[in-house]
């Protein structure tokens, strides 16, 4: 079975401070990970994704992450924080192969002070 | 981008009553969606899976009498719950990939957000 643990339910950063959301995962296949953004009272829209390949993605919005596997990690950054980032952020893991839905981690609520 | 159409985004009812939410795949086919609930300041659950043209799978503790799941076209598929109560108040989301396989991502209507009284 895969699951997903987001380390901290809220960070707080300041305007233009550097943004890290951590995420670690559990599967017993070579995992696609996933993080999506949630506006309020909106669906979620895909960060960024990695699959195979290059263990640095880079995203949409300035976000990137980093695949260690070594340390089960996948870890969202971004170098400077805009108030328009301030919203929930959600880990996901994909099994290997398959239709099959996404598992999702807890969330972590990121606010921007201004 | 693939688009997936998620209507209403706002309902409220009253207690007994059922609520039909659709979901639609707008640029792509979708012979499965997923559907999802969120309750309030917490993660996304899978409810079950919607298998176009069959029997959607629910997941454990999902009853499947109270969350009717239909996918007649490769575009469509709703969520309707029956003899809703307050407890069933939550954000429903629908999802589907635009491509099979786990290596494309789930591509996320806008939720229902859904009220009993």
């Amino acid at each position: 079975a895969q699951s997903v643990t987001q380390l901290g339910s809220h960070v707080s950063v300041s305007e233009g401070a550097l943004v890290l959301l951590r995420c670690n995962y559990s599967s017993s296949v070579p995992p696609y990970l996933f993080w999506y953004v949630q506006y309020p009272n909106q669906g979620l829209q895909l960060l960024l994704k990695y699959t195979t390949g290059a263990t640095l993605v880079k995203g949409i919005n300035g976000f990137e992450a980093e695949f260690k596997k070594s340390e089960t990690s996948f870890h969202l950054t971004k170098p400077s924080a805009h108030m328009s980032d301030a919203a929930e952020y959600f880990c996901a893991v994909s099994p290997y192969s398959g239709n099959t839905p996404l598992v999702f981690g807890k969330g972590t609520r990121l606010s921007v002070i201004a | 981008g693939a688009v997936v159409s998620q209507h209403p985004s706002r309902v409220i009812c009253k207690s007994g009553t059922s609520v039909k939410i659709e979901c639609r795949s707008l640029d792509f086919q979708a012979t499965t969606m997923f559907w999802y609930r969120q309750f309030p300041k917490q993660s996304l659950m899978l409810m079950a899976t919607s298998n176009e043209g069959s029997k959607a799978t629910y997941e454990q503790g999902v009853e499947k009498d109270k969350f009717l799941i239909n996918h007649a076209s490769l575009t469509l598929s709703t969520l309707t719950v029956t003899s809703a109560h307050p407890e069933d108040s939550s954000f429903y989301i629908c999802s589907a990939r635009d491509r099979v396989g786990a290596l494309s991502p789930l591509h996320f209507g806008n939720g229902t957000r859904l009220t009993v009284t």
